[in-house]
């Protein structure tokens, strides 16, 4: 079974300043990685995605994520963040659930607090 | 406008009192999920379809029940609504054309309270 692991429920930073947000994921093959938003009173959207070639994945509203193997890591960052970017960041990854069917399972979500 | 609406947004009930929660989606997509989002514990999955009428368990499908008889209905059914199903639920779909590398696009939410 696949497994999602983001490290820290919370993450508080400065207007201006880098963010990272870290996804972990177990999978015993290769990955399709997802990363979703989620805006205050809102449905989820997606932020960006890797499904495979480059491992540099760039996304919406400056994000972007670097797959590494090795590392079994997706994590998420933004050089500068903005006040608007305060929301909860989901990170998914899709697995075969048998019967040619896929399954999307989400780790349990950072809520990114902006400090201005 | 593309979109997943799901009513109502919002619901009070009372235990034991069956509901239905109503999804469609205007994208022609085949795949269709219900998730339920809770504090701390990220979104699980309730139920998906793969197609009109292939509908599966997902990871927390207990006192749940859903129907695909049209492609762009997913209604989520709560026979005996109890309180451990207050929650925050979304209803998801997306194309089946790119299999796990499809993007999943989501309902605004409909948020329960079950006394």
């Amino acid at each position: 079974a696949q497994s999602v692991t983001q490290l820290g429920s919370h993450v508080s930073v400065s207007e201006g300043a880098l963010v990272l947000l870290r996804c972990n994921y177990s999978s015993s093959v290769p990955p399709y990685l997802f990363w979703y938003v989620q805006y205050p009173n809102q449905g989820l959207q997606l932020l960006l995605k890797y499904t495979t070639g480059a491992t540099l994945v760039k996304g919406i509203n400056g994000f972007e994520a670097e797959f590494k193997k090795s590392e079994t890591s997706f994590h998420l960052t933004k050089p500068s963040a903005h006040m608007s970017d305060a929301a909860e960041y989901f990170c998914a990854v899709s697995s075969y659930s048998g019967a040619g069917s896929y399954q999307l399972t989400f780790g349990k979500g950072t809520k990114l607090s902006v400090i201005p | 406008e593309a979109q997943v609406t799901q009513n109502p947004r919002y619901l009070i009930t009372v235990t034991g009192k069956k509901l239905t929660v109503t999804c469609s989606q205007n994208m022609n997509h085949e795949y269709m999920s219900w998730y339920r989002q809770d504090p701390g514990l990220g979104l699980r999955q309730i139920y998906y379809s793969m197609n009109v009428e292939v509908t599966d368990k997902g990871d927390v499908p207990e006192g749940y029940k859903v129907s695909r008889k049209e492609k762009r209905n997913f209604p989520l059914i709560l026979e005996s609504p109890s309180p451990n199903q207050t929650s925050l639920y979304f209803c998801a779909s997306s194309s089946r054309a790119g299999g796990f590398q499809e993007t999943q696009y989501f309902g605004p939410g409909t948020r329960l309270l079950v006394l």
